[in-house]
């Protein structure tokens, strides 16, 4: 399989708990985007690298998260001390840079937090 | 922010039914996408439209992309059970470092009961 993968499917953990997902892009691509898709709504834009550097973070990216990718590969998203309204589908997009931007999507982490 | 309308909400189908839904945004995109999620699964994609009127069709699958850049629609003839599911939109703006899609709340498509 040569799609975007994330892991794991699913976590749940107790509030004030960090937690850490990973995702692994398309191979040849060098853009990568995290999204979160809270229940009934579409997915809403977190971060983005291109290779390994940070080009944009949005607003709903608090300071308890943080995002790296350290070699332009995969990607981690962690979460520091969990709150429940942190409970989401966190999703992992990635793309290759040209004259349009296609972005394709993995299967997504569901996060509990209890 | 930018904000997409995608309507309807929800809808019901029978197999056999053609199926319009459409999105709309107050501000111009360059590129409108559409996917289809299923429960617990990732958005995949159908079909992705590049050009200001650009009609392009994918199997019983058809988009547009509007020709003001603001709106796009998405038609599926003669439905099949499998196409049971959340359908989005996607519009993204292209230029310096941005590149997110900003998505519709969905259309999710039910079989009559």
């Amino acid at each position: 399989d040569t799609g975007v993968s994330q892991d794991p499917r699913h976590k749940i953990t107790k509030r004030g708990q960090n937690v850490t997902f990973r995702c692994d892009p398309i191979s040849e691509h060098n853009r990568l985007y995290w999204y979160r898709q809270t229940l009934g709504q579409g997915p809403e834009f977190l971060t983005y690298f291109q290779n390994e550097a940070q080009l944009e973070k949005s607003r709903l990216l608090s300071d308890r998260f943080s995002a790296e990718r350290p070699k332009g590969s995969f990607s981690t998203l962690e979460i520091q001390r969990t709150e429940q309204g942190d409970s989401a589908m966190y999703l992992c997009a990635s793309s290759l840079t040209g004259v349009v931007d296609t972005q394709y999507f993995g299967p997504g982490t569901r996060l509990t937090v209890l | 922010g930018q904000q997409l309308n995608q309507s309807p909400q929800s809808m019901f189908i029978q197999e056999g039914e053609d199926v319009s839904m459409n999105c709309t945004s107050s501000s111009i995109f360059n590129t409108w996408l559409w996917y289809k999620q299923d429960p617990g699964e990732g958005p995949v994609l159908l079909i992705a439209l590049y050009k200001a009127g650009e009609l392009t069709s994918n199997g019983r699958l058809t988009a547009q992309f509007g020709i003001t850049r603001k709106d796009s629609f998405l038609n599926i003839s003669a439905s099949i059970p499998s196409d049971v599911g959340i359908y989005f939109c996607a519009g993204q703006t292209l230029g310096g470092s941005q590149g997110n899609l900003i998505f519709g709340k969905g259309t999710k498509l039910s079989v009559k009961p």
